[in-house]
């Protein structure tokens, strides 16, 4: 069974528009996470969630909002879609982001196309 | 800042070949390093990791050495098959420890000949 759930695995969207990509974990772990993958750029990291509190936001733009309802659950809203928000969008999560070593574990991704 | 370098972003091998990736990494202290793989339609799933404390780490044949003098983190395997075709980052844990951030190398891609 898959430890971590995103939906959807493949979503397309046109320029203007907005869109909430959904992360669901199952492994009993306190911290999320979202990284971001294109072509462009490797593994990029954007949020850290602990507790259902935001701990780092690297992402420039405020068009990126984080949306944790429950513990195990962390969306992500994107406002105003852009050609360049075209990625995959991978949720991983872990034990605690504090201590070191901790593995993070990551979902299958969200692909997004904007047109 | 903190940063992570691979500079083969592809290589082909033939069965039962050395494989051998570079990764050096910028940063102050000694931090946490890890290789993740990444199958196809996949997402990244860890391979190894390696703190200052044990300072080499091997899974599934593979192996890394923590060589804090040329901050580098080499994965090497001695002989690779066809299930290994994947790609292959080299990843460190950002400076602020707390954040949990990972700063990932720009991949290898790992081509195995039949």
């Amino acid at each position: 069974d898959p430890k971590i759930i995103q939906k959807p695995k493949y979503l397309v969207a046109v320029t203007g528009s907005e869109k909430i990509l959904i992360c669901e974990q199952y492994l009993g772990h306190n911290a999320m996470y979202w990284y971001r993958q294109s072509a462009k750029k490797p593994l990029e990291f954007m949020f850290s969630y602990s507790y259902q509190k935001l701990m780092d936001n690297q992402t420039a733009s405020s068009r990126f909002q984080p949306q944790s309802s429950k513990k195990n659950h962390l969306d992500l809203q994107i406002t105003a879609l852009k050609p360049d928000d075209s990625a995959t969008y991978f949720c991983a999560s872990s034990q605690d982001r504090r201590l070191g070593g901790y593995e993070q574990y990551f979902g299958p991704g969200t692909r997004l196309t904007v047109l | 800042g903190d940063s992570v370098i691979q500079m083969q972003g592809q290589v082909t091998l033939s069965e039962n070949d050395f494989l051998f990736i570079n990764c050096t990494y910028s940063t102050t202290g000694y931090p946490t390093l890890f290789w993740y793989v990444q199958y196809s339609g996949e997402g990244p799933q860890l391979l190894l990791q390696v703190t200052t404390a044990n300072n080499k780490g091997s899974s599934r044949g593979f192996e890394a050495t923590y060589d804090k003098g040329t901050t580098s983190f080499h994965l090497q395997k001695t002989s690779v098959q066809e299930i290994d075709s994947a790609v292959y980052y080299c990843a460190m844990r950002g400076t602020n420890y707390n954040q949990g951030k990972l700063i990932f190398g720009q991949g290898t891609k790992l081509s195995i000949k039949p």
